[in-house]
């Protein structure tokens, strides 16, 4: 059973403060998406990242994927309350079988920005 | 935007009594997936299917879940007799899986908020 660890639980931060969140796992991914969850909705896809070493940038967000795709990291400069909610980070596993297309969601990460 | 639809969007019910939560998947994904989001434990898959095709189902408790896909348009999730540790958000999702391509994105509905009594 692949497993995915994210890291920190919660964060409570103030507006304009910078954020990490890490995930990370023993198996290799063939990809990782992370997705943002706020109350009441279902999770939303933010970003998938393909590559080992792979950086992508959305706005204020930054999505690294670790060299040996086994890790990725979620990165917040100038967080505002709008940041606020569920961010889930998600591997997805390779061709072949059964389990193809399935994901393998971490616990997620309860960020609370104040203003 | 075509979004996953989910009905009920909330369910209060009596222990023992049968639950059927309903998904409309979004038109053209081959995908079709049930979790279950708890405090506790997270982002639980409970099933998933291809083509309406049943493909895993290890992560739901065979004695009172079931869940089916009577046609493209429709996949249902039953639970028979309910208890009052299946009280959760329960979410489908779709998605289009293609080849041999495996980071195809899933789109989730905005779940049932079940609460057994």
């Amino acid at each position: 059973t692949q497993l995915l660890e994210q890291s920190p639980q919660f964060l409570s931060i103030q507006e304009g403060e910078n954020l990490t969140v890490y995930c990370n796992s023993s198996s290799v991914f063939s990809s990782l998406q992370w997705y943002r969850q706020e109350p009441g909705e279902g999770p939303v896809l933010l970003v998938t990242v393909v590559t080992g070493g792979e950086v992508k940038k959305l706005k204020r967000l930054t999505f690294q994927f670790g060299d040996a795709r086994k890790d990725s990291s979620l990165h917040i400069t100038a967080a505002q309350p709008g940041d606020t909610g569920l961010y889930l980070c998600a591997g997805a596993q390779g061709a072949g079988g059964t389990s193809y297309g399935k994901l393998t969601f971490g616990q997620g990460t309860i960020l609370t920005v104040h203003p | 935007d075509a979004r996953v639809t989910q009905t009920p969007r909330h369910k209060v019910t009596e222990m023992g009594q049968e639950v059927t939560m309903r998904c409309q998947p979004i038109l053209g994904h081959n995908t079709v997936f049930w979790y279950r989001q708890t405090m506790m434990q997270g982002l639980e898959l409970l099933a998933y299917f291809r083509n309406r095709a049943p493909l895993d189902d290890s992560g739901m408790p065979k004695d009172r879940f079931s869940a089916e896909m009577p046609d493209a348009t429709l996949a249902t999730l039953k639970i028979q007799p309910s208890e009052p540790r299946d009280s959760a958000v329960y979410f489908c999702a779709s998605g289009l899986v293609i080849g041999v391509l495996s980071n195809q994105p899933q789109h989730f509905g905005d779940g049932t908020r079940l609460s057994i009594l």
